[in-house]
This record gives structure tokens, sequence and C-alpha cells, in this order.
């Protein structure tokens, strides 16, 4: 069971936009700007596409974007697109002996 | 654009030690984290253990008592030495660059590069 929870599967059609939460504890998320989401294509590494909550690296699309609210963070995905089918995890820094914490996942579909 | 590649042996037997290795290139080791990140089949990405430019390291509480990371910086290369394997280590290990929260370290913030990572099998 992961430290965070986000839903398994999100789906959208092309075009529209879709959200993705991640839901964790005052310790984690809720403490701190430590929030990054990683996108994940079948058989190769994550790539980071938010750190620090909404802030995107060089290179990612501005369709991509991060926000938090309380415990719980989102990654949300404007204009969907063929190839933003994925698995998109969160990850966040934690004040406990596990310093890093992953959520479960969640497998976006562009039907 | 710094450049992270695994090595290591694909297969171990149950019992035995296993060391893997994340050769880095195309920037320097110092001022971030250099971490190890595993994903077992199907599943999603569990933080295993990362180690500050200064030596510095962190464990996952769950793994700590199995594992050791070091940095060899003459050599830009970090390594992960775990032992006692079992079937429940099979996994894909990446290892990855953190961003620390601070000057002084404390822990990775985010992981801006990824190596393509290592299928490590555990089986008799």
């Amino acid at each position: 069971q992961s430290a965070l929870t986000q839903p398994a599967s999100v789906s959208g059609s092309p075009g529209q936009s879709i959200s993705i939460s991640c839901t964790g504890t005052s310790s984690d998320i809720g403490g701190y700007d430590f929030v990054s989401w990683y996108q994940q294509h079948p058989g190769k590494a994550p790539k980071l596409m938010i750190y620090e909550v909404s802030n995107r690296p060089s290179g990612i699309s501005y369709r991509f974007s991060g926000s938090k609210s309380g415990d719980t963070a989102f990654l949300t995905i404007s204009g969907l697109q063929a190839e933003d089918e994925a698995d998109y995890y969160c990850c966040s820094y934690k004040s406990s002996s596990t310093l890093v914490v992953f959520g479960g996942g969640t497998k976006v579909t562009v039907l | 654009q710094v450049e992270l590649q695994e090595s290591g042996p694909g297969l171990v037997k149950p019992s035995e030690t296993v060391s893997l290795t994340c050769s880095v290139s195309g920037g320097a080791v110092s001022s971030y984290y250099w971490s190890w990140i595993r994903q077992a089949p199907g599943q999603g990405l569990e933080w295993v253990a990362d180690i500050f430019y200064d030596g510095i390291t962190n464990y996952n509480p769950s793994l700590k008592s199995r594992v050791t990371i070091s940095l060899d910086t003459s050599k830009s290369r970090f390594s992960l030495k775990l032992i006692s394997v079992t079937a429940a280590d099979t996994a894909v290990y990446f290892c990855a660059r953190g961003a620390p929260i601070s000057i002084l370290g404390a822990a990775p913030k985010y992981f801006d590069s990824w190596g393509q990572g290592i299928l490590l099998t555990v089986s008799s």
C-alpha cells in the first residue's frame, strides 16, 4: 500500500482536460511544497513533469499543471493528446524516517 | 545534460548479495542527491536509498537493514548493495539525480534525471 493515494485510472477524450489527485497527510503533501509528478510510458524511465507543486521543468508542455489544496495535490492535463497516455506518479517529501514517498500511480487513458 | 546508466547482474539467487552501479556523465556529482528507486513488476515506484554528494546517506526504513549506498566521486558513480535478497526484491532498479531541499541536504525534493533502469531478478 502506497503512502500517497492516487486513483488507479483516469480517462478522457482528446482535447479534454483531466485531473489526477494525490492525497497524503500533514506530514508530507500538507506540510511541504515538495510535491513532484512523473510520467512513465511502458518500459521507460519516469520523467519529471512537475516539481515543487506547480513548476514545470524546461521542455515540459504548458498543458501540464500542478496545484495543491491541503493534503491533496493535483496534476491537470489540458488539451489531452494521445501521447499523454501513460502512468503518472506523485511524490512528496515526508517528515519521517521515510523521507520520500510515492503514490501508487494513475493510468491515464486517452479514449 | 546529465546522463545516468545502471549496470549490474540481471539474475541472482535468493539469499545472495547483489551490487548495482550507476555511472553519471555530463554533469558533476556535487550539490545533488544520488538515489535508487525501484519498481516491482506491474507495481509502483518505491524509494530505496540516496546519498548526498558529501556522503550523508538516507535509507527507506523497510530496507535499511539490508541496503548500503555508496558514492565514488572520483569515478562519478554510485552503487547500491543489497544483501540477503529474496523474490520480493525482483524489480527494475532506477538510479536518479535528486535536487536537495537545501544546500545542507536533508532529502531530495524531486528527481530530475533518471537512468533507463535495470531489471534485477531473484530466482533460483
